[in-house]
């Protein structure tokens, strides 16, 4: 099965800040991987497809990056609505694995 | 709109069962593979299980193999999870979740979720 081991596990940033979160997939999975955004008490929300497609109605400021093992998310200027936890997915393969999370937390 | 409305969950006890239902309206039901994530109090997400388009293929996580089943009945629009041999680790809120139309294994729609807890 394909581990994702994502990075780091919280962090404080200021709204306007440029955030950056990294997963790396145990072996190459291409562009197969998904983010999702996760808000207390709400269902995961997908941000990014195919490691760099925006998802429809997904703002402009989310970008994704990476292929083969290494990926990462972007948040251009960091939003008082983007306080939340955010996962990575490998969807190359079924067991569809999950990151362990980044919470992003107000500085 | 697409929604996915969960149903089922509730208190066991360990060695017990439960049966989880999705009511899927507001898009092709038939045309898309559907999954079951779960996700700990607290804790991160994890897929649980997946079943075809079709319904002819299931798929299962190592942690569930043997003691979940997954099925789908295209007619009803409905998908169902059958939670046999319970344990206290399977206590979690069950998502139902639909796979994208443009990436296979990402879920762009998902139910409110459901709690299932597993406890004497």
């Amino acid at each position: 099965d394909i581990q994702v081991t994502q990075s780091p596990s919280s962090l404080s940033a200021s709204v306007g800040d440029r955030v950056t979160i990294t997963c790396r997939a145990s072996q190459s999975i291409r562009n197969y991987l998904a983010w999702y955004q996760q808000k207390p008490g709400k269902a995961p929300k997908l941000l990014i497809y195919a490691a760099s497609s925006l998802q429809s109605g997904v703002p402009s400021r989310f970008s994704g990056s990476g292929s083969g093992t290494d990926f990462s998310l972007t948040i251009s200027s960091l939003q008082p609505e983007d306080y939340a936890t955010y996962y990575c997915q490998q969807t190359y393969s079924k067991p569809c694995s999950f990151g362990q999370g980044t919470k992003v937390e107000i500085k | 709109e697409v929604q996915l409305l969960e149903s089922g969950g509730g208190l066991v006890q360990p060695g017990g069962s439960l049966r989880l239902s999705c009511e899927a309206s507001g898009f092709l039901f038939s045309s898309f593979d559907m999954s079951w994530v779960r996700q700990a109090p607290g804790k991160g997400l994890e897929w649980v299980s997946g079943v075809s388009a079709t319904g002819r293929s299931t798929y299962y996580a190592d942690s569930v193999k043997g003691r979940f089943t997954t099925s789908r009945d295209n007619s009803k629009k409905t998908f169902t999870v059958q939670m046999d041999s319970l344990r206290a680790d399977d206590t979690a809120f069950y998502y139902c979740a639909k796979e994208g139309r443009a990436a296979p294994n990402s879920f762009d729609y998902w139910g409110q979720g459901i709690l299932v807890t597993v406890s004497s």
